[in-house]
């Protein structure tokens, strides 16, 4: 059962343009909702995380929306840059000890 | 400061082989968890170390797969023996806390012929 679903798979997105990736889950006892951020050949890294105590967070050209009563969250890349082609995962946990639960990935792509 | 580093980048293994993957996590980082990545989907969590202690093994097969974490501080992932459907990136993460934000090394593609 995949507790967190992603939405794209895939986006292009033409640069200067949003990018908007979606997130849904079910278990209510999810508190932390990080985005990680993935190249070709490396590993996830840690882009822009939000708790649900607040609807909306960001850093930069990076925005988390947070909809708790909906159970969604996305992300939203402003101005987007060929740069930010990669791939990207939500993810979601109950806080304390239990480890992270990551969505399925949306690839990326901004062109020119 | 270092990262997390993982060896081999890359392995290229029979079917029946063993093979093995080595983690050193961040310098004081307790937590360590190792992930398996399918091509096209996001991490799954294997095991999670809390020092030495294996505290989430749930989603290891463990008829195939061991982890040990001896001393605490870096890792091994055994898989004894490997099958196709093995096949993928093996993802080594730290973190300072059990809620803390998760470093991940570069990871280990596995290739099982």
């Amino acid at each position: 059962q995949q507790q967190v679903k992603q939405s794209p798979q895939s986006l292009i997105v033409q640069k200067g343009g949003i990018s908007i990736i979606n997130c849904a889950y079910e278990n209510t006892a999810f508190d932390y909702f990080p985005w990680y951020q993935q190249f070709p050949g490396k590993g996830p890294a840690l882009l822009i995380a939000i708790r649900p105590d607040v609807s909306e967070k960001k850093e930069g050209r990076f925005t988390i929306s947070f909809n708790k009563s909906a159970k969604q969250f996305s992300l939203h890349i402003m101005d987007s840059q060929p740069g930010d082609s990669a791939t990207y995962f939500c993810a979601a946990t109950p806080l304390g000890n239990t480890p992270l639960v990551f969505g399925k990935g949306t690839r990326l792509s901004v062109i020119a | 400061e270092a990262g997390v580093v993982q060896s081999p980048r890359y392995k290229i293994i029979e079917k029946k082989q063993p093979v093995a993957f080595w983690c050193n996590p961040i310098s004081g980082h307790n937590t360590l968890y190792w992930y398996r990545q399918n091509l096209g989907q996001g991490p799954e969590l294997l095991i999670r170390y809390e020092n030495e202690e294996a505290v989430d093994d749930s989603q290891l097969p463990k008829d195939r797969f061991s982890a040990e974490r001896l001393k605490g501080v870096d890792s091994t992932l055994k898989i004894q023996p490997a099958e196709l459907g093995d096949s993928a990136v093996y993802l080594c993460a730290s973190s300072a806390r059990q809620d803390g934000e998760l470093f991940f090394g570069e990871g280990s593609r596995l290739t099982v012929l």
